[in-house]
């Protein structure tokens, strides 16, 4: 168990451009989560994947975001013309069904800087 | 919407003492699951401790315990024997039993522990 793995750790970009996360989750874990985290606030929920497929999706994923889950393994979170309010910490979490609530482990996030 | 409250920015304790971190929730479901994670600076959100709503008995791991009371919908976070390593922001999640998986966290309060 590796834990789940986020790459780039950090990214600085200009606005306009368009950048790329990936992560990694923990091997056996089926679902996986990306939340977005700005500055003295909580994690806010993005989006959700159970294998291959993204179920749920949250409206703060503007038509500029995109992600990816392809043969439900590795995920992808991409965002077109950066602004600069999306300048933030994107976490990354899997997690394995069990009895009651899922138990998520997050990685240690990528966080995005918009110039 | 769900909505999650900690209305303590920032909370301190002497090493060995025992602190209490709040939390109040707004929902009009009936089931659904409560936690508090722990996000050490520049490291990953770990999982504190979870309660189950429709389990009356208030969830214990270790040195953490909470006070879950439903019809108040409050639901606190005591630490005891506090230690250096427990300094951390401290988020309050809440996640509806209705098959979403989206957690919705409060902002977090930031415990600093004094030795």
């Amino acid at each position: 168990d590796t834990g789940v793995s986020q790459n780039p750790r950090h990214k600085i970009t200009k606005r306009g451009q368009n950048v790329t996360f990936r992560c990694d989750p923990i091997s056996e874990h089926n679902r996986l989560y990306w939340y977005r985290q700005t500055l003295g606030q909580g994690p806010e929920f993005l989006t959700y994947f159970q294998n291959e497929a993204q179920l749920e999706k949250s409206r703060l994923l503007s038509d500029r975001f995109s992600a990816e889950r392809p043969k439900g393994s590795f995920s992808t979170l991409e965002i077109q013309r950066t602004e600069q309010g999306d300048s933030a910490m994107y976490l990354c979490a899997s997690s394995r069904r069990y009895s009651g609530a899922n138990v998520l482990t997050f990685g240690a996030g990528s966080r995005l800087t918009v110039l | 919407a769900q909505t999650v409250t900690q209305s303590q920015p920032e909370m301190s304790v002497q090493e060995a003492e025992t602190v209490t971190l709040s939390c109040t929730y707004d929902t009009s479901e009936s089931d659904y699951y409560l936690f508090w994670y722990k996000q050490p600076p520049s490291r990953q959100m770990i999982l504190v401790i979870r309660q189950e709503a429709y389990k009356q008995q208030n969830a214990t791991e270790n040195r953490f315990s909470v006070n879950f009371q439903k019809a108040a919908k409050s639901f606190s976070l005591k630490i005891s024997d506090s230690q250096l390593g427990d300094a951390a922001m401290y988020f309050c999640a809440y996640r509806g039993g209705g098959g979403s998986e989206k957690l919705v966290f409060g902002k977090g309060t930031k415990l600093t522990v004094n030795p």
